[in-house]
């Protein structure tokens, strides 16, 4: 079961330009949404969050937004830069509990 | 940010062996550390979850004899491979949850590789 999908499981975008990763979520009880950034062989880092109370997080160059109704949120990054180039996962987390599900993950290039 | 750390990085074994994956937060204390596994161009599946002292809750469908997890202590947490076959290769991810911290932060460890032959 699904509950979180990033359908786009690739991404490249020239160096200077937006780039926009999209992500969908099914379960109405999640509160709280996550992206991370994740290198080969490494473990995923954190890039920025959001909660359900608010619709836009930002923080430098990436910005977070969430449409509640239509179960979207999407990561904007500008200007795109090439060490920009990993894979990111979306994340949710339902309100009072503890594990995160994860979206399959979007490979962003960056082409310089 | 807080360090979580997993050893070894990578294992290869023989099919029918076990294998030990430890987890570390150094530099905090976690009550709760996550176990999640990641196949080729898939997602991070959650596999488990678990408590400091106590038994581990598994995700439908993993196979708790054969995933063994001890959380002994605040700070390390065992995911055992018992009896690997080769479909159990794969990318294992452990996270933990500082305690001192909200609900939302939780660290990554850098994963452990396993392939069994």
């Amino acid at each position: 079961d699904q509950q979180v999908k990033q359908n786009s499981p690739s991404l490249s975008v020239q160096e200077g330009r937006i780039s926009i990763l999209n992500c969908d979520y099914t379960n109405s009880m999640f509160d709280y949404f996550l992206w991370y950034k994740k290198y080969p062989a490494e473990g995923p880092t954190f890039l920025i969050s959001i909660s359900s109370i608010k619709d836009k997080n930002e923080d430098g160059r990436f910005t977070v937004f969430l449409n509640k109704s239509a179960k979207h949120l999407s990561l904007h990054i500008v200007p795109s830069q090439p060490g920009d180039s990993a894979v990111y996962f979306c994340a949710a987390r339902a309100r009072n509990n503890n594990d995160m599900r994860f979206g399959a993950g979007t490979r962003l290039t960056v082409k310089p | 940010g807080a360090v979580v750390s997993q050893h070894p990085s990578w294992v290869i074994c023989k099919s029918g062996t076990s294998v030990k994956i430890e987890c570390r937060s150094l530099d905090f204390q976690a009550t709760t550390m996550f176990w999640y596994r990641q196949f080729p161009k898939q997602s991070l599946m959650l596999m488990a979850t678990s408590n400091e002292g106590s038994k581990a809750t598994y995700e439908q469908g993993v196979e708790k004899d054969k995933f063994l997890i001890n959380h002994a202590s605040l700070t390390l947490s065992t995911l055992t491979v018992t009896s690997a076959h080769p479909e159990d290769s794969s990318f294992y991810i452990c996270s933990a949850r500082d305690r001192t911290s909200g609900l939302n932060e939780q660290f990554f460890g850098p994963g452990t590789r396993l392939t069994v032959l």
